[in-house]
């Protein structure tokens, strides 16, 4: 079945710089690469996805890559905020009705 | 729309015992899936349901099983509880199937076994 690796697992930066955070996978037919962020005490929410026909995808300060070839996606984000602090999962599918995620990365934002 | 509803939101049991959550997804949905979510381990994936049928099942021991009900609500059960069934249980709904739309979360179900 597929795999997926996240890393980091704790991440810190300071207000207004990049974070990045990076996600391999195993199974190449994998077509659905979903990011969710999970607020502490909250459900995990859909910030952003993509899928294997696209190599980039961005909405506002929020960015997906894809490289079906090394296998790997990560998720940019700009000019972070406080209220970007939060735990952040990626997901991988291959369509076949399950959902395989990383095991999270906790995003540390300091004002 | 309201939301994916998870009842309870607490329980506590002890081991040996079992236990039944339950899971209303959002209206129109058909597919329910279920994940554990515990420190560390991130969201393992149960099983799915469309349509009243499971469609796939992660790596979970046979104490773990659920159903659907033919207005989409789901239930999952697990028998004979462990220690390390303590955990978070997180449903999701989706439009179509899981690995193909968004998946919409209920708050959970904190699951404590002592």
């Amino acid at each position: 079945g597929e795999n997926v690796e996240q890393h980091p697992s704790t991440l810190s930066v300071q207000e207004g710089d990049s974070a990045v955070i990076k996600c391999t996978y195993s199974d190449s037919a994998s077509n659905y690469f979903p990011w969710y962020k999970q607020e502490l005490g909250k459900r995990p929410q859909l910030i952003i996805d993509i899928r294997s026909n696209v190599g980039e995808k961005k909405d506002q300060r929020i960015a997906v890559t894809l490289n079906k070839t090394a296998k790997h996606f990560s998720l940019h984000i700009t000019e972070t905020q406080p209220e970007d602090s939060a735990v952040y999962f990626c997901a991988a599918s291959n369509g076949n009705n399950d959902m395989r995620f990383g095991a999270g990365t906790r995003l540390t934002v300091k004002p | 729309k309201a939301g994916v509803t998870q009842t309870p939101r607490y329980l506590i049991k002890t081991r040996g015992q079992q236990v039944t959550l339950s899971c209303s997804p959002i209206s129109g949905h058909r597919s329910v899936s279920w994940y554990q979510q515990t420190p560390g381990q991130g969201l393992q994936f149960l099983f799915e349901y469309f349509s009243e049928t499971q469609r796939n099942k992660g790596n979970f021991p046979g104490r773990f099983s659920g159903r659907q009900f033919s207005n989409s609500r789901s239930e999952m059960n697990v028998s004979t509880l462990e220690l390390g069934d303590s955990a978070l249980y997180l449903c999701a709904s989706s439009f179509t199937n899981v690995g193909d739309s968004p998946l919409h979360f209920g708050n959970g179900t904190r699951l404590t076994v002592t």
